[in-house]
């Protein structure tokens, strides 16, 4: 069974409005972090934003914030005022304490930011 | 500060040729990860070192993958005999691991592998 799901292979967003990126993830154990990367088409991974399962506020990083729904396994990423620099594909990632430090990567969004 | 360095950064190689790539983690990081992303596959663990020692390689595909991190600061990833379906990127990353799930992976530039 798929533990990270991304549902849309591909998103528009007209620039300057916000856009919601989709993640669902499952799993049995109460401990583990999500995570959410940029890889832009020069094909580095960069990190994004982290989410605790125990934390109880959403986390935010500048225009980057996380939808953390726990009962309903989804940790949606919005970015707020999209630029043309935010157009890549965006992947998320799950570790569960009981895999170590094993990360699982969804298959990943791409992201189309328009003019 | 450096971030995890890789090389080289784009490898072409025939097949049946040893290829091996090559990666430093950020200074202090315990934890070495090395990933292959595919466009079929998406992004793969292959194995990951905790000072320097091998945890989970069950990711590594078969025999002809092999790793090694002989000190804290230096790993290596090789394929022999490399064949075409080994083209793809490899990505090297490295965490602090401080046993806390916040400790983020901090990725490498990547090596494009293409096996001709």
């Amino acid at each position: 069974a798929q533990k990270i799901t991304q549902t849309q292979p591909g998103m528009f967003v007209q620039e300057k409005e916000a856009v919601t990126l989709d993640c669902t993830y499952d799993t049995s154990d109460p401990s583990y972090g999500l995570f959410w990367y940029k890889q832009p088409s020069s094909g580095e991974m960069i990190f994004l934003i982290y989410q605790g399962s125990y934390d109880q506020q959403n986390a935010t990083e500048g225009r980057y914030s996380l939808n953390f729904q726990k009962a309903r396994k989804s940790a949606n990423l919005v970015i707020s005022a999209s630029q043309l620099g935010d157009s890549a594909m965006y992947f998320c990632a799950m570790r569960e304490r009981d895999g170590g430090f094993k990360t699982i990567f969804g298959a990943g969004t791409r992201l189309f930011v328009k003019a | 500060d450096a971030g995890v360095i890789q090389s080289p950064r784009h490898e072409v190689t025939e097949m049946g040729q040893e290829v091996t790539l090559r990666c430093k983690p950020i200074s202090g990081h315990d934890y070495l990860f090395w990933y292959r992303q595919t466009m079929m596959r998406g992004l793969e663990l292959l194995i990951y070192f905790n000072n320097n020692v091998p945890i989970d390689d069950s990711g590594m595909p078969e025999d002809r993958f092999s790793a090694k991190m002989p000190n804290a600061s230096f790993s290596t990833l090789k394929i022999q005999p490399s064949e075409p379906r080994d083209s793809a990127v490899y990505f090297c990353a490295s965490s602090s691991g401080t046993g806390l799930q916040k400790e983020t992976q901090y990725f490498g530039p990547g090596t494009r592998l293409l096996v001709l």
